[in-house]
């Protein structure tokens, strides 16, 4: 089946700790989305990557970084920069940041921060 | 910039009876317009899209939406609710040209469907 797989499913991180997300899609997509989930804030863009080797911030990129060496990966550090990290951590992809089909998301990454 | 905004943190319904979830919007020109699901944690499922024409758009599960360009709105509906709808509903919206193409969520509405 083709999909979006995010791993960990939790990840405890402690403080002044860098962590590692991540996303990794078998859906030939081009884009690729991080967001962040946080109760009653819906959803937040973190960053996006239109197409390997290039990636655009976000709305709160600071704290996060991302590489895309590959079509089918999109990391996400959660570098010790981020003063609050606990939140839902959700990777997309989509044909093209143009495309006006839906989003496919992954299932999630539960961040704590311990 | 674009905008949504989804006025009910919570909505109740009885099982089997009519379910509304509000989404407003606001961006420039015409826009796109989507409806995604979320189970508790677990990651979004795209429900339904408003592209072009028909303003009445269905989708998924049962679930129809309609477009209102005079009201801006693109409300989620269904006939009948059912246990297994209790979800978070995300609307989105993004520019149909110019702008930026990445879509803005609204902040969820959470639909209880109670037995």
């Amino acid at each position: 089946d083709g999909g979006i797989t995010q791993s960990p499913k939790y990840l405890f991180r402690k403080e002044g700790q860098n962590v590692t997300l991540s996303c990794e899609q078998n859906l030939n997509h081009d884009a690729m989305y991080w967001y962040r989930q946080d109760p009653g804030q819906g959803l937040r863009l973190i960053y996006y990557s239109q197409i390997v080797n290039d990636f655009q911030k976000g709305d709160i990129a600071e704290g996060y970084s991302v590489s895309r060496e590959k079509k089918e990966s999109f990391p996400l550090t959660v570098t010790s920069a981020q003063k609050n990290p606990t939140a839902f951590y959700l990777c997309a992809s989509s044909i093209g940041t143009a495309s006006t089909h839906g989003y496919t998301f992954g299932s999630g990454t539960r961040l704590t921060v311990v | 910039a674009q905008s949504v905004a989804q006025p009910e943190d919570q909505v109740n319904v009885a099982e089997g009876n009519p379910l509304t979830v509000k989404c407003t919007y606001s961006v420039s020109g015409n826009p796109y317009l989507f409806w995604y699901v979320q189970y508790p944690n677990r990651g979004l499922q795209f429900l339904l899209k408003y592209i072009t024409g028909d303003n009445l758009v269905k989708g998924s599960y049962g679930f129809e939406a309609e477009f209102n360009k005079s009201q801006t709105s693109f409300h989620l509906k269904k006939p009948s609710a059912l246990v297994s709808d209790s979800a978070l509903y995300f609307c989105a919206v993004r520019p149909r040209q110019g702008g930026s193409y990445i879509p803005t969520f609204g902040r969820g509405t959470s639909l209880i469907v109670h037995p």
